[in-house]
């Protein structure tokens, strides 16, 4: 079946430092990858996305790229800051016109 | 930007009653709008995707006659939980499909059952 694999699923770093969020995908007929941010109890926003058309996308100090060829994209996030501690999670537009879920990544960010 | 309700935003309910949860897409018509379930410290699952004027699509596992759900507008779908239990404790959010796929979602409702 469907399914988005994503990698770590509980991640630290140092304020300053980049993270990195890893996810593969399994329908190759998917098209459309976003990446939400969720603060508890909230529902998840909208940080950046890519197109399948794509190879990568930059927003300021957020990134993502996106290998086709193998099923993954990647979240990079440059200069962390306190305030990007949250659960990202990736998700795929897939071919029977739904949305797949990654399992999230809890991103804690010590000042 | 597009913009989706949900209502109400918590509900506390007594096993073996019944539950309504509203999404509402304010400034754009949503042909197309999706259910999850979020536990906690999981991740969203999707239940069903409801179209307008037609019966929705349940996922697997999830039981359509359990789960009810009724999309009779196109600014409107609405998710019943019947004969709630305390297993059916969970976040419930709603998204609405905008142009290119791009999903915009609920507040999200917090679901009690005592």
């Amino acid at each position: 079946g469907e399914n988005v694999e994503q990698h770590p699923s509980t991640l630290s770093v140092q304020e300053g430092d980049s993270a990195v969020i890893k996810c593969t995908y399994s329908d190759s007929a998917s098209n459309y990858f976003p990446w939400y941010k969720q603060e508890l109890g909230k529902r998840p926003q909208l940080i950046i996305d890519i197109r399948s058309n794509v190879g990568e996308k930059k927003d300021q100090r957020i990134a993502v790229t996106l290998n086709k060829t193998a099923k993954h994209f990647s979240l990079h996030i440059t200069e962390t800051q306190p305030e990007d501690s949250a659960v990202y999670f990736c998700a795929a537009f897939s071919g029977t016109y739904k949305y797949i879920f990654g399992t999230g990544t809890r991103l804690k960010v010590l000042a | 930007g597009a913009v989706v309700s949900q209502h109400p935003s918590w509900v506390i309910c007594k096993s073996g009653t019944s539950v309504k949860i509203e999404c509402r897409s304010l400034d754009f018509q949503a042909t197309t709008m999706f259910w999850y379930r979020q536990f906690p410290k999981q991740s969203l699952m999707l239940m069903a995707t409801s179209n307008e004027g037609s019966k929705a699509t349940y996922e697997q596992g999830v039981e359509k006659d359990k789960f009810l759900i009724n999309h009779a507008s196109l600014t409107l779908s609405t998710l019943t939980v019947t004969s709630a239990h305390p297993e059916d404790s969970s976040f419930y959010i709603c998204s609405a499909i905008l142009i290119r796929n791009e999903q915009f979602f609920g507040p999200g409702t917090r679901l009690t059952v005592l």
